[in-house]
This record gives structure tokens, C-alpha cells and sequence, in this order.
């Protein structure tokens, strides 16, 4: 079936610091790919998204890129801040009538000042 | 932000006992879903609606059941209150058609905590 696969957290870094988080994916189809972030507390927020091969989606510093032929949407910003700590998750689905999500495990991230 | 409650934010009850967890939006959104977070899973999907009185079932759906006799609420009823239900829950709302892509965003609530002691 199709599965989302998420980097282990938690990932630490200092401000300023380049991020990656990786997130592949393995799908029957062709999906489209999201990312989703959660602050403490809080419940998810759209991130960014892509819904097709080769599209960058970015927003607020961040970027990812559908690639298909790794099956990948790694996702990257090149300075972060103490303010993007959260947990982060990538997520696929079909869209159509139901439009339900599949998601990674999630990646906790902690930026240190 | 979406306009999307849950209640109650926290809830801790005993193994056995019935609860009901409401979600409430007021998007006059088509779509509304109930996810469970846990460590090391993600979220999942344990049911969904797809209009009033339209439900299916979701990933985890075993020991939950839902309703939706308006637009603007979808219920999720623990009937009888297990340990393994000790989790997160999330409501989420889409409606289709409002992303020309096809791919239509889910919007989410803030969550409630809910421990089976």
C-alpha cells in the first residue's frame, strides 16, 4: 500500500543553520505530496505543497521538490530560526472524493538560539 | 485561521465509560475527518464524513463510531473507553473544487487529549 517515510528526530540545530528533512514516499499512483508543520500545542498547519513531479512548493523560507524518480519531497530552508521549531510532517494523497491524507511519523525539529 | 473547534480540549476518563469528542466548524466545508496522533504513527484516519449523515470508515476505525446530523458537526464516540485509545485527536475540513490543482487542504483543529485510565 502506500506509505509516507520520515528522517528520525529529533534533528538539532542552531540558528541559522540549513535544514533537511527528508521524506520519500511509495505510491501506486501518482499523489500529490504535502507538508504539514505542528508548534507546540497546536494542531497542523499547511506547510507547503506539490501536486506533481518536478513542482517546488515553497512558503516562509522553506522548499520542496517532487522528485519522482527518487519517490522523494525532501524538505529544506537555509536559515532557521528558533521560531521553526516543531514537529513536521510529510503527507501524500489522491485528492478525488475523499481526499485522504496519508502521513510519515512526523519529525521533531529544535533550533537552538 | 480555519474556523474549527474541538471539545473538550482535554479529557481524562476511566476504561469502560463512553466519550463523545465534537468537532465544530464554521466553513460550511463539505468534508470533516477524524485523525488520532500517536508517537512513532503519525496521524491516522479513523473516520471521515463526506456530507450530513455520509460517513466511511477510516484506517483505525475499530471501537470508534461517528456522526454528523449538521453540516457543522462531526461527533466521535469512544463507546466503551480503552487504554489503546489514550491519544491525540484531530478533526480536519476540506471542501473540493476550492484548488484548481484538484488537491483540495485539509484545515485542522487545535486537538484534544484524551487519557483512558
Amino acid at each position: 500500500g502506500d506509505s509516507v517515510t520520515q528522517m528520525e528526530g529529533p534533528v538539532t540545530l542552531s540558528e541559522e543553520a540549513f535544514l533537511t528533512i527528508n521524506c520519500t514516499y511509495t505510491a501506486t499512483g501518482y499523489p500529490s505530496l504535502f507538508w504539514y508543520v505542528q508548534y507546540p500545542g497546536e494542531g497542523l498547519q499547511l506547510l507547503l505543497k506539490a501536486t506533481k513531479a518536478d513542482d517546488k512548493g515553497s512558503n516562509k523560507g522553506f522548499e520542496a521538490t517532487y522528485r519522482k524518480e527518487t519517490t522523494s519531497f525532501h524538505l529544506e530552508k537555509g536559515s532557521v530560526q528558533v521560531s521553526d521549531s516543531a514537529v513536521y510532517f510529510c503527507a501524500l494523497t489522491y485528492g478525488g472524493a475523499t481526499n485522504k491524507l496519508i502521513f510519515g511519523t512526523g519529525t521533531l525539529l529544535a533550533v537552538q538560539p | 485561521d480555519a474556523g474549527i473547534t474541538q471539545s473538550p480540549r482535554h479529557k481524562v476518563t476511566e476504561t469502560g465509560t463512553p466519550v463523545t469528542l465534537r468537532c465544530h466548524q464554521t466553513e460550511n466545508h463539505r468534508y470533516m475527518y477524524w485523525y488520532r496522533q500517536d508517537p512513532g504513527h503519525g496521524l491516522r484516519l479513523i473516520h471521515y464524513s463526506y456530507g450530513v449523515k455520509d460517513t466511511d470508515k477510516g484506517e483505525v476505525s475499530d471501537g470508534y463510531s461517528v456522526s454528523r446530523s449538521k453540516t457543522e458537526d462531526f461527533l466521535l464516540t469512544l463507546e466503551s473507553a480503552t487504554s489503546s485509545q489514550t491519544s491525540v485527536y484531530f478533526c480536519a475540513i476540506s471542501e473540493p473544487g476550492l484548488d484548481v490543482t484538484g488537491t483540495d487542504t485539509q484545515y485542522f483543529g487545535p486537538g484534544t487529549r484524551l487519557t483512558v485510565l
